[in-house]
């Protein structure tokens, strides 16, 4: 079955300082992995996705994420934090040739301070 | 080009009522997936519809059911609503039903089941 682990349900950071989201996934095929951002009343906005190619995948407002297969991990990472930031994240996964179709498999969520 | 968009934005039910949302995908989308958002169970897939056919279904009981037009706009629909009913649903929209294809996301119906 396929899984998504955000192990950490909080993560605070200092404006300026870099920031790291985990994300740990199962599958038993490849994986497609995605990572969203919500904030307050708001749906889930697209950040960035993993393919295939590339283990570095950059995407919406600086933030850029890191696949790696021997690890399962697919952690979201930003430079430079900023307060606007501050949102509740969301790592999915699709598993490859699944037949899972417009189905994505979510970690619970890692909601991201920053503070000035 | 406009974002997926979900109607009514809110909605309070009384248990045993019935409640019929409403989702517009982003415009040359033909997938539609639905999902139900709650403290407590996280994001859970209710289904997917592709060209008014519904693709897939997670595991909620018969009483979540939807449909899509032949326009891709989809509704669902809760029949016999229990208090646990009380969620922010999702709809989603993307180009195919391709496994590589990000879903975009409207800004959710907030229901409250009382």
């Amino acid at each position: 079955a396929q899984s998504v682990a955000q192990p950490e349900d909080q993560v605070n950071v200092a404006e300026g300082n870099p920031l790291t989201v985990k994300c740990t996934y199962s599958v038993s095929g490849n994986p497609y992995l995605f990572w969203y951002v919500q904030y307050p009343n708001r749906g889930l906005q697209f950040l960035l996705k993993y393919i295939t190619g590339d283990n570095l995948v950059k995407g919406s407002y600086g933030f850029e994420a890191e696949f790696n297969k021997s690890q399962t991990s697919f952690h979201l990472k930003k430079p430079s934090a900023l307060v606007s930031d501050s949102a509740l994240y969301f790592c999915a996964v699709r598993e490859y040739g699944s037949g899972n179709t417009g189905k994505l498999i979510f970690g619970q969520g890692t909601t991201l301070q920053v503070k000035p | 080009k406009a974002g997926v968009t979900q109607t009514p934005r809110y909605l309070i039910k009384t248990r045993g009522q019935q409640v019929t949302l409403s989702c517009s995908p982003i415009s040359g989308h033909r997938s539609v997936s639905w999902y139900q958002q709650t403290p407590g169970q996280g994001l859970q897939f209710l289904f997917e519809y592709f060209s008014e056919t519904q693709r897939n279904k997670g595991n909620f009981p018969g009483r979540f059911s939807g449909r899509q037009f032949s326009n891709s706009r989809s509704e669902m629909n809760v029949s016999t609503l229990e208090l646990g009913d009380s969620a922010l649903y999702l709809c989603a929209s993307s180009l195919s039903t391709s496994d590589y294809n990000e879903q975009f996301f409207g800004p959710g119906t907030r229901l409250t089941v009382l």
